[in-house]
This record gives structure tokens, sequence and C-alpha cells, in this order.
């Protein structure tokens, strides 16, 4: 069956690191991967999209990378703050559904000061 | 004006009560959607509209009908609904139909169903 994991326990890290979450998927073969932040009790919030012809792509202190191999992706905050506090969304993009987004079940942050 | 707006933020319905959420974009988008969440849960697909028609009803249970008046508004008529189906609901919109472009979301509409 098709699986996208995203860790359901939340990562916790001091402010200034880098926070690393990772997205596997299982019986997929998407064309794009999407990034979204979520805040509790609000929508969802688009951060990046990464196409499967590309390995990384990075906007300000954000970075995903995109392995088909391994079937992963991961995504960095650098110098985290406490604001990136939130819950973090991979979305899988397939042909064969339409080019819908399918969403994982996101991975909460935690930074603390 | 990059935001989707959805009303209300709130909603308490009893069973046998007829209510409907609304959803509005003023970017152009031909592309709307509706999504359920539960807590701890991801998004689920429900209804997609591309170009005002409906392109994809995700097998959701005929006591919700969506509804696309025009190219701005999105509405989901509920009536008959069942406790289980309190959640958040998410509209979106997206320049075109599909994940090649980013999806707007709007704040969400929460629902209890009592």
């Amino acid at each position: 069956s098709q699986k996208i994991e995203q860790n359901s326990e939340a990562l916790n890290i001091q402010e200034g690191k880098t926070a690393t979450l990772t997205c596997n998927y299982t019986n997929y073969s998407p064309a794009y991967l999407q990034w979204y932040r979520q805040d509790p009790g609000r929508g969802p919030v688009f951060l990046l999209l990464i196409r499967e012809n590309e390995k990384e792509k990075r906007k300000e202190r954000l970075k995903v990378t995109f392995d088909t191999t391994l079937k992963q992706s991961l995504f960095h905050i650098t110098a985290s703050q406490p604001a990136d506090s939130a819950t973090y969304l991979c979305a899988l993009v397939t042909p064969g559904g339409s080019y819908i987004p399918t969403f994982g079940r996101g991975t909460s942050l935690i930074v603390h000061p | 004006d990059t935001e989707v707006t959805q009303t209300p933020k709130h909603l308490v319905m009893g069973m046998t009560n007829k209510k409907s959420l609304k959803c509005e974009q003023h970017m152009g988008h031909r592309a709307m959607y509706w999504y359920k969440q539960k807590a701890k849960k991801p998004p689920e697909l429900m209804f997609v509209y591309s170009y005002e028609k409906l392109s994809i009803n995700e097998s959701v249970p005929s006591r919700f009908s969506p509804e696309c008046p025009n190219s701005s508004l999105l509405n989901l008529h509920l009536h008959a609904l069942q406790p289980e189906d309190s959640a958040l609901y998410l509209c979106a919109s997206s320049q075109g139909m599909g994940g090649t472009t980013e999806a707007f979301f709007g704040q969400g509409t929460r629902l209890t169903v009592v």
C-alpha cells in the first residue's frame, strides 16, 4: 500500500541549531514534492516545491532535498528560531492522481529559546 | 491579494441542521479544493473544482454537497451530518489543478456536530 511517513514524535531543538525533518514514502512515484507549514487551527502554508529531477532546493533559511532512489525528502531549517515552531507537512504529487497533492501527517517542530 | 477567505471560522451544528461553509479567493485561480482535517491527521482531499466544474469527488458522502457559483467562490453545503464529521474544513486554491504550483489555503472552518 502507499504510505507517506513523517516522524509522529515532535522534534525539539535549541534556537540557532539546524532542524532536519524527514519525509519517507513507499509505493509512490512522485513527480513533485511540496513542503508546507501548519500552525495549530490554521490552514497549511506553502513553503517549497521540488521536482523529481532536482536534488536540492533552497529558499532563505530553508533547504529541501529529494532522493528518488531512497524515496526520501529532507527538510532543513538553518539558524532555527522559536517562531519556526509549527507542524511541517510534506505532500507528494503524482501524475496518476491528477497531480493533486497527497499529504503526510506532518512532524511537529519545537524550537526552544 | 494572496488570501483565501473562509467563513465562518467556527460552526456548531446539530445533526438535523443545514448549514453552508463559504470560501472566496481573488487571485484568479482556476482550481479550488475542499479538504477535511482531523486532529493530528493530514488534510484529506474531498472535492476539486477546475474551471468551475467538479473534477474530483473522493467518494464523499452525499451529506456534503459542494457548489462553485463562480470562479472566485466555493461553497460546501452540509446536511444531516454526524458527530464524526466534526473536523477542520479547509479550502484551497491554485493557479491550475494539481500540485505543480503552490496551493493557497484558507484558515479553515472548525466544525463541531452535536
